[in-house]
């Protein structure tokens, strides 16, 4: 099993729409996770961050964390199209190491 | 605030020698954390330095090595190149207190 798991998608989504991105991890003791955005041919931009239970909410994007069915999600409300991109859902596992899901492609259709 | 800079941005190496890669931290962050992304693995830790010290490492061969100055700005290098060995190459920095580490634009290594 891996540490942490994305549907790889593609995942296509209508413009203005919500698109919904979900994430599993398998260490019951991680305690921060990461949503980064990676543009074709650029490097992982930080979007969203969550340590708690429950959701947060930054702009049009909302993380959800459930540590005790081990899921994170991320909502993007009002798709846009430059929303389309790579999404990576990262956990921290201590001492700066970041292990990472496989990503799921987000397609935004006009 | 300048951004995580990484240099060079571009490299093509010959199996068998060896590369030098350099990343600066945003100001103020003494963090820098090292990986390794290709289509096939995804991201991968290689490892992470703090105030010149290696706290973490990733499950990579000893070839791949790296270092900490005392300004915080970081090298890795890569000896004994492998046709595998080529990749992006990212660092990402993070502040005192703070788990959030922003990545620099990488290095791409091509290794023939």
């Amino acid at each position: 099993q891996k540490e942490v798991e994305q549907n790889s998608g593609p995942l296509s989504v209508p413009e203005g729409a919500i698109a919904s991105l979900n994430c599993t991890y398998s260490d019951r003791g991680s305690q921060s996770f990461f949503w980064y955005r990676q543009y074709s041919g650029k490097s992982p931009e930080l979007i969203m961050f969550i340590y708690s239970n429950g959701d947060k909410e930054d702009g049009r994007f909302t993380a959800q964390l459930n540590k005790a069915s081990q899921y994170v999600s991320l909502l993007i409300r009002d798709s846009q199209p430059s929303d389309s991109a790579t999404y990576l859902c990262a956990v921290n596992k201590g001492a700066q190491k970041l292990v990472f899901g496989q990503g799921t492609r987000l397609t935004i259709n006009p | 605030k300048a951004g995580v800079t990484q240099t060079p941005r571009y490299l093509i190496k010959t199996r068998g020698q060896q590369v030098t890669l350099s990343c600066s931290p945003i100001s103020g962050h003494r963090s820098v954390s090292w990986y390794q992304q290709t289509p096939g693995q995804g991201l991968q830790f290689l490892f992470e330095y703090f105030s010149e010290t290696q706290r973490n490492k990733g499950n990579f061969p000893g070839r791949f090595s790296g270092r900490q100055f005392s300004n915080s700005r970081s090298e890795m290098n890569v000896s004994t190149l492998e046709l595998g060995d080529s990749a992006l190459y990212l660092c990402a920095s993070s502040g005192p207190g703070f788990n959030e580490q922003y990545f620099g634009p990488g290095t791409r290594l091509t290794v023939t």
